[in-house]
């Protein structure tokens, strides 16, 4: 079956723009995560979403991030005024249920590769 | 917070050694660890994991332990292909918290 697919596969980008970053997750997944990863390291934990609330939102580095799963399904991540320490790539991944109680197994999307000049 | 560590940081071997990469965590109230094989350019795929009401699982060429007193768990691989070259991630995480931590990878290098 299909996995989790985002999009775009990588993002150039002017250092103060905005930019918006989509992640579609295995269907019927409950739970949905957004990470970023620095080159050479693992990576680190943005935004839970369980549903189509927030339901962990502690890893965001500052207000200029933000993610949105209006329908339960698709999720964007949006990051205002880019700044070059924003250059990352950016995971999501999803799982069945993720509620607290549960270990299910995270599926991990290729990522986009976001690059702020 | 949970803190993951990793080593070794890059790991060169021969095809057809073993490799072993090692973990150690700090919230003994974590109890399931995934590992994860990252290819470059792809996202992490989950090799094997283990929860923390088992000491040890296989899967074919792969096999990774836990020990929860010391809280380390390791990845072993035997017979390693030049295909297995990648970087692995192992990750802890606890029923009370989705997320996982991840330690900082290790560059897995099988030379033919």
């Amino acid at each position: 079956g299909a996995g989790v697919s985002q999009t775009p596969s990588n993002k150039v980008t002017e250092k103060g723009k905005y930019v918006e970053l989509r992640c579609d997750p295995i269907s019927g997944h409950t739970a949905l995560y957004w990470y970023r990863q620095s080159l050479g390291q693992g990576p680190e934990f943005l935004i839970y979403f369980q549903g189509t609330g927030a339901a962990d939102d502690s890893g965001l580095p500052n207000d200029r991030f933000f993610a949105v799963r209006p329908e339960g399904s698709v999720s964007t991540l949006k990051i205002q005024r880019t700044e070059r320490g924003d250059s990352a790539v950016y995971l999501c991944a999803s799982s069945l249920w993720g509620t607290s109680g549960t270990l299910d197994t995270q599926y991990f999307g290729p990522g986009t590769r976001l690059t702020v000049l | 917070g949970e803190n993951v560590e990793q080593h070794p940081s890059t790991l060169s071997v021969q095809e057809g050694d073993s490799a072993v990469i090692k973990c150690t965590y700090s919230d003994s109230a974590s109890n399931y660890f995934p590992w994860y094989k990252q290819e470059l350019g792809k996202g992490p795929q989950l090799i094997i994991d283990i929860r923390s009401n088992v000491g040890e699982k296989k899967d074919q060429r792969i096999a990774v332990t836990l020990n929860k007193t010391a809280k380390h768990f390791s990845l072993h691989i035997t017979e390693t292909q030049p295909e297995d070259s990648a970087v692995y991630f192992c990750a802890a995480t606890h029923s009370g918290y989705s997320t996982l931590t991840f330690g900082k990878g290790t560059m897995l290098l099988v030379s033919p």
